[in-house]
């Protein structure tokens, strides 16, 4: 059982459209939530990170979180074909854990 | 931006055989980690370190062996390689645990 569970498995955007992404976790240890971006045959780079309630936005980008249901969800609008790569949720504690990821939410915006 | 830097990026072995995969940062950067990621299995932390010398266990640590010799250098050894360590690893580093992890480029382990 992943302890970061995110769905869909996959997504087809049209180009310009929102994509939107779900990601729990299931310990409750968790405090800080990460959206990585992965595109194909890369590394993992951070997209995003939020550690309070609430929303937070950056450019097209806008991720939401309630630390109650240890719910993130990763909304992207007016999707490009560059925007196309597995998208991984991370979770992390202050125990020095380092980051547990779920397998991810693969996207792919067509034009 | 943070660089952090893997070698081999490629590397086939025979079953049994000794693998040796080295990391180095240079973001001055306490933790290091090193993940497999695998189809289905998604991205799992093997071990990691916050300091030269220091070792923890992650979540998949069996077959496998680490060693911080110095802030910059993080080792992972692999001391009788199975077909079940195929796989593609990462090394990453973060100055702190809530502050942005780093990837390197990746090694490309494949075990026959």
């Amino acid at each position: 059982q992943q302890k970061v569970q995110q769905s869909p498995e996959s997504l087809i955007v049209p180009e310009g459209g929102m994509a939107s992404l779900n990601c729990t976790s299931s310990d409750r240890n968790v405090d800080y939530f990460w959206w990585y971006r992965q595109h194909s045959g890369k590394s993992p780079k951070m997209l995003m990170s939020i550690f309070s309630n609430g929303e937070k936005e950056e450019g097209r980008f806008t991720v939401h979180l309630n630390k109650a249901s240890l719910h993130t969800s990763l909304h992207i609008r007016d999707s490009q074909p560059s925007d196309s790569a597995l998208y991984l949720c991370a979770a992390s504690n202050n125990y020095a854990q380092g980051l547990t990821f779920g397998l991810g939410t693969r996207v792919s915006v067509f034009p | 931006e943070a660089a952090v830097t893997q070698s081999p990026r490629n590397k086939v072995t025979v079953t049994g055989g000794n693998v040796t995969l080295s990391c180095r940062q240079t973001n001055s950067h306490n933790y290091m980690y090193w993940y497999r990621q695998d189809t289905g299995h998604g991205l799992r932390l093997i071990h990691y370190s916050y300091g030269a010398g220091n070792l923890q266990i992650g979540d998949v640590p069996d077959g496998y062996k680490a060693t911080r010799t110095t802030q910059e250098d993080f080792f992972l050894l692999l001391e009788l390689a199975s077909p079940s360590q195929t796989s593609l690893y990462f090394c990453a580093s973060s100055g702190t645990t809530n502050t942005e992890v780093f990837f390197g480029k990746g090694t490309r382990l494949t075990v026959v």
